[in-house]
């Protein structure tokens, strides 16, 4: 089955910087890869997502870079904010035609300092 | 994207008891909904797979007889913990599946067994 390996497990950055977290999988036939922001005793939310056909997505301040070949996938938050701390984690999944199930990394908890 | 309940959010029972929990898709029919378990500062582990009208997908090492769960309708899926103990303490949560890969999560149940 699928495996994914998430990197930091803690990240700490300071207001305005970036961060990045990186993630890999195992099925090279995995194809779509979310990404959930959870802020503790909730639920996740997902923030931003890629499929394969794509190399790069963006959504104003976050980003997301997918490389098949080297299967692995990365997300980039510019401008970081003290509401961004949370824990993050990624995801892969295969498309079956239906709804699929996702596999997850380990997360990485993110502190944004003042 | 899905609008996700879940009830009850909170739960505390005895050990030996079982407990439900109710999954609802407020705005989307769910042909499958997805059930998880989150230790404390870890991942999601997918349990199994809920699939409307049939039977449930459970994953390796989950004990189908011992978590219950049913799918009568497109906007309800219940996760029932048979004769729970301690170490099933754990915060539950569902999530939605839709068409597109993209899956929503309910708010979680945070089980506590004494």
């Amino acid at each position: 089955g699928e495996n994914v390996e998430q990197h930091p497990s803690t990240l700490s950055v300071q207001e305005g910087d970036s961060a990045v977290i990186k993630c890999t999988y195992s099925d090279s036939a995995s194809n779509y890869f979310p990404w959930y922001k959870q802020e503790l005793g909730k639920r996740p939310q997902l923030i931003i997502d890629i499929r394969s056909n794509v190399g790069e997505k963006k959504d104003q301040r976050i980003a997301v870079t997918l490389n098949k070949t080297a299967k692995h996938f990365s997300l980039h938050i510019t401008e970081t904010q003290p509401e961004d701390s949370a824990v993050y984690f990624c995801a892969a999944s295969r498309n079956t035609g239906t709804a699929s199930k996702l596999t997850f990394g380990t997360g990485t908890r993110l502190q944004v300092t003042l | 994207g899905a609008v996700v309940s879940q009830h009850p959010s909170r739960v505390i029972c005895k050990s030996g008891t079982s407990v439900k929990i109710e999954c609802r898709s407020l705005d989307f029919q769910a042909t499958t909904m997805f059930w998880y378990r989150q230790f404390p500062k870890q991942s999601l582990m997918l349990m199994a797979t809920s699939n409307e009208g049939s039977k449930a997908t459970y994953e390796q090492g989950v004990e189908k007889d011992k978590f219950l769960i049913n799918h009568a309708s497109l906007t309800l899926s219940t996760l029932t913990v048979t004769s729970a103990h301690p170490e099933d303490s754990s915060f539950y949560i569902c999530s939605v599946g839709t068409g597109a890969d993209t899956q929503y999560f309910g708010p979680g149940t945070r089980l506590t067994v004494l």
